[in-house]
């Protein structure tokens, strides 16, 4: 069965410092995966998204992630912050198209001034 | 640019009662799903729909739950007798079968809480 892990729930980082956000799945084949981020009490939008080809994607906002198969990892990462991207954010895998999204269990990104 | 809408945002209802959402799919989407998220929890599958029909369900999508596609533009959830802990966030979601893999695309939510 498919999982993910997002090791940690929170995470505080300075306005203008870079962030990086850790996602690691489970998975016996070449998974889908995204980046979604929550603001509070609103859906979840899709920052980005992989399925194949070149490991470094680049998504909306600035943001971008990278797929490490060795480490079945799929980290999202921001150079430099703003304080409209303090929000909850959801690292997911599918099998394939039509399939279920599992998504991990977020890590709530503050940002301070 | 299209979305996926959902009604109402917030639905309060007793225990025991049906409750129906409704979301309205991005128009030439063919996969519909719902998910919900129990709050301070992650997001949980509950069922994905297909050519008018369920494609996969989870442990949690048991026999209080149905979904209906009833004309074709809105997709619905109904819990039929509803309970504590069915109080969650509902998203629905759809997808179109594109070259390069499908994305979700999520609605607002219904917040629903049963009391």
């Amino acid at each position: 069965a498919q999982s993910v892990t997002q090791p940690d729930i929170h995470i505080t980082v300075s306005e203008g410092a870079s962030l990086e956000l850790r996602c690691n799945y489970s998975y016996g084949a070449t998974p889908y995966l995204f980046w979604y981020v929550q603001s509070p009490g609103q859906g979840l939008q899709l920052l980005l998204k992989y399925f194949s080809g070149d490991t470094l994607v680049q998504g909306i906002k600035g943001f971008e992630a990278e797929f490490k198969r060795s480490q079945s990892s799929f980290n999202l990462r921001k150079p430099s912050v703003h304080w409209s991207d303090a929000a909850e954010y959801f690292c997911a895998v599918g099998k394939a198209a039509g399939n279920k999204l599992t998504f991990g269990g977020g890590t709530r990104v503050l940002v301070k001034p | 640019e299209p979305e996926v809408t959902q009604t109402p945002s917030h639905q309060v209802t007793q225990m025991g009662q049906e409750v129906i959402l409704r979301c309205v799919p991005i128009s030439n989407h063919l996969y519909f799903y719902w998910y919900r998220q129990i709050l301070g929890q992650k997001v949980e599958f509950l069922v994905s729909f297909y050519n008018n029909e369920i494609s996969e369900k989870s442990e949690i999508f048991d026999d209080q739950f149905s979904v209906e596609r009833p004309d074709g533009s809105n997709f619905t959830l109904k819990i039929r007798s509803t309970k504590l802990e069915d109080s969650a966030m509902y998203f629905c979601a759809s997808s179109s079968r594109l070259a390069g893999g499908d994305e979700q695309f999520f609605g607002p939510g219904t917040r629903l809480t049963v009391l």
